[in-house]
Formats: C-alpha cells, sequence, structure tokens
C-alpha cells in the first residue's frame, strides 16, 4: 500500500520570504512523486515530478522540490513567496507497477503581503 | 489542444436521483482515473479505465457507483440513487500512457455534485 503524509493543514508565509510545504511518502516499489496546486474552484494544476535522476526537481511558478529517499521526503520549496501562490497543495505518489495516484490531505498555503 | 473536459462542472440532484458526470480525455490520451475529493480532504482515487475496458476499480464504492470509457465518446462516472454523503468534487484525469511510465495526469476542472 501506499501514502502520503503532508503534516501541516496550512503554512503561513510573508511575500518574499521563501516557503517550503512538507510532504512525506510511503511506497512498495521506486517511487514517482508529484505536486499539483488548487485554486478555489478549481482543478489540479500539474507543477512538478520526480521520476529518477537529480533529486532537486524544478517546477513551474519558480517551485522546486527535493527528493530525499532516506527520510522519505518531497518537500515543495520556493525562494520567494508571491501572494497569488496562494493555493492548495497537493503532494501525490505512485510506484513503478502501479497506476492510481494516492494523494496527501493537502496543504494551504496563505502568502500574506 | 484542448485539456480534460469535464460536464457538467455543476450538478444538483434530489436523493433518489441519478448523476451521470462525463469526462474527455485529453487528445491522444487513452487513459482516464476519477478521483472523489470530500469537503477539505485530498483526492481520493476511484476507477482507472481504457478504452471500453475496467482496469482498477479499488476505489469504488461496491453499490450504486459504476463507470465506463466507450469505444466512442467521454468516460461516464454513473451514480445511482444518490446520498447526501455523495455530494463531493469529481475530478477526472487522463494520461497517454500508464501512469507509472514516466507520465503525469492532467486533470479536467471537476463537476462538484450537490445532493439535496
Amino acid at each position: 500500500a501506499q501514502s502520503v503524509a503532508q503534516p501541516e493543514d496550512q503554512v503561513n508565509v510573508a511575500e518574499g520570504n521563501p516557503l517550503t510545504v512538507k510532504c512525506t511518502y510511503s511506497v512498495s516499489g521506486n517511487p514517482y512523486l508529484f505536486w499539483y496546486v488548487q485554486y478555489p474552484n478549481r482543478g489540479l494544476q500539474f507543477l512538478l515530478k520526480y521520476i529518477t535522476g537529480d533529486n532537486l526537481v524544478k517546477g513551474s511558478y519558480g517551485f522546486e522540490a527535493e527528493f530525499n529517499k532516506s527520510q522519505t521526503s518531497f518537500h515543495l520549496k520556493k525562494p520567494s513567496a508571491l501572494v497569488s501562490d496562494s493555493a492548495l497543495y497537493f503532494c501525490a505518489v505512485t510506484d513503478n507497477a502501479g497506476n492510481m495516484l494516492t494523494f496527501g490531505g493537502g496543504t494551504r498555503l496563505m502568502v500574506k503581503p | 489542444n484542448a485539456g480534460v473536459m469535464q460536464n457538467p462542472r455543476h450538478l444538483v440532484r434530489r436523493r433518489g436521483q441519478e448523476a451521470r458526470l462525463r469526462c474527455s480525455p485529453m487528445k491522444g490520451h487513452s487513459h482516464v482515473y476519477w478521483y472523489r475529493q470530500l469537503p477539505e480532504e485530498g483526492l481520493k482515487f476511484m476507477v482507472y479505465l481504457q478504452k471500453e475496458n475496467i482496469i482498477d476499480e479499488s476505489g469504488m464504492p461496491k453499490e450504486r457507483f459504476s463507470a465506463e470509457f466507450p469505444k466512442e465518446g467521454p468516460s461516464i462516472l454513473r451514480i445511482q440513487q444518490v446520498v447526501r454523503g455523495d455530494s463531493a468534487a469529481y475530478f477526472c484525469a487522463s494520461s497517454p500512457r500508464l501512469a507509472g511510465d514516466n507520465n503525469e495526469q492532467f486533470f479536467g476542472p471537476g463537476t462538484r455534485l450537490t445532493v439535496l
């Protein structure tokens, strides 16, 4: 069975400060990890993914994520937050033999001016 | 290239009625996934389909829910005799190949079902 934990329901950051949204995972095979963002009353937008290769993955809108195998983590980061980054962020995992994505519960990011 | 299309965007049903949710995958995508998002929760996998085949329905409730992806036309998620607990956002995603084969799933805007 695979699972994802996003330990923070909400993260508050001041505009211009760095942000981190945490994610840890559990999967039996090699992990395929994803971050999605959801704006109010909208679908999920893909941000970035880790399949293999460099542990630091760069994605859309200046976001990046660091894969840490020993800590089974895939934290989302951005060096300088924008107010427009305020949204709901979901981490997801699948294994190399599976098809479904397993999502974390989501973390609401609030960036204040 | 249009994205994943879902309709209707909002659906209101009374208890006991049927709800039919439609999903048209992105052009060239033959794999469709349905997820349900309850209020203030993450998405939960329901079913994975290819054209004319159900590949994985491990997340589907045993009763009242069914899904199909015919050779022609959109994928349909059907909920019979809806109850208030079915109220949720239902998202469809599509991918061109198996999700484990380095392809992300592209999500539609969702259908928000409200059961009165």
